[in-house]
């Protein structure tokens, strides 16, 4: 069974531009998770999505964004980069239970730099 | 806020060894408290977790210790070998906030042979 997978792996930007990353999660999940992953700040959450609804968002500007499709693929976009925008950024999906949590499996990620 | 504070930040310990990885929280909502391995290059996977019902949970060489009146859980890896180096990060969230995890800031343990 093929895992999650992220694209592009690597990427560079330049301030003010905007990026997409794209997430195709594993066979038959439907929730898609966004982290982000900095050396000072950690794993940090963006957003989840489930059945194309946004369902959770965490604390991060309106810069960032989301989006999924009917096939559970998703993709998020960050517009107007920023130097501090630089970080890997995660992917995971997961078999949503109708309450509660569960394991979350994540891709190797994407990773931006924003010159 | 970080809503989980982990320690220590990198630990050393030598093969054999049961290092021993700390987290507290203090949203009382949290009722999940999964801890993930993650090796250079690649994503976070995950180790074990356990629900606040229970005080330990054991799987093969990893055991997490939970104490609900601190706010404290801990991870402890029973004959560490040096293909357990990696970074560990202690999570929890809680059953309204489905998949949106609050992890500590991870730490780097090194095996030595």
């Amino acid at each position: 069974k093929a895992g999650v997978t992220q694209t592009p792996r690597y990427l560079i930007k330049t301030r003010g531009q905007q990026v997409t990353l794209s997430c195709s999660p594993i066979s038959g999940h439907r929730s898609v998770s966004w982290y982000q992953q900095t050396p000072g700040q950690g794993l940090q959450f963006l957003f989840e999505y489930f059945s194309e609804t946004q369902r959770n968002k965490g604390n991060f500007p309106g810069r960032f964004s989301g989006r999924q499709f009917s096939n559970s693929r998703s993709e998020m976009n960050v517009s107007t980069l920023e130097l501090g925008d630089s970080a890997l950024y995660l992917c995971a999906s997961s078999l949503r239970l109708i309450s509660g949590t569960g394991e979350l499996f994540f891709g190797e990620g994407s990773r931006l730099t924003v010159l | 806020q970080q809503q989980v504070k982990q320690s220590p930040q990198s630990l050393i310990v030598q093969k054999g060894g049961i290092p021993i990885i700390n987290c507290a929280y203090e949203n009382t909502a949290f009722d999940y408290f999964p801890w993930y391995q993650q090796f250079p290059g690649k994503g976070p996977a995950l180790l074990i977790a356990i629900r606040p019902d229970v005080s330990e949970k054991k799987e093969g060489r990893f055991t997490i210790s939970f104490n609900k009146s601190a706010k404290q859980f801990s991870l402890h890896i029973m004959d560490s070998q040096p293909g357990d180096s990696a970074t560990y990060f202690c999570a929890a969230s809680d059953s309204n906030s489905g998949y949106a995890l609050n992890f500590g800031k991870g730490t780097s343990l090194l095996v030595t042979p």
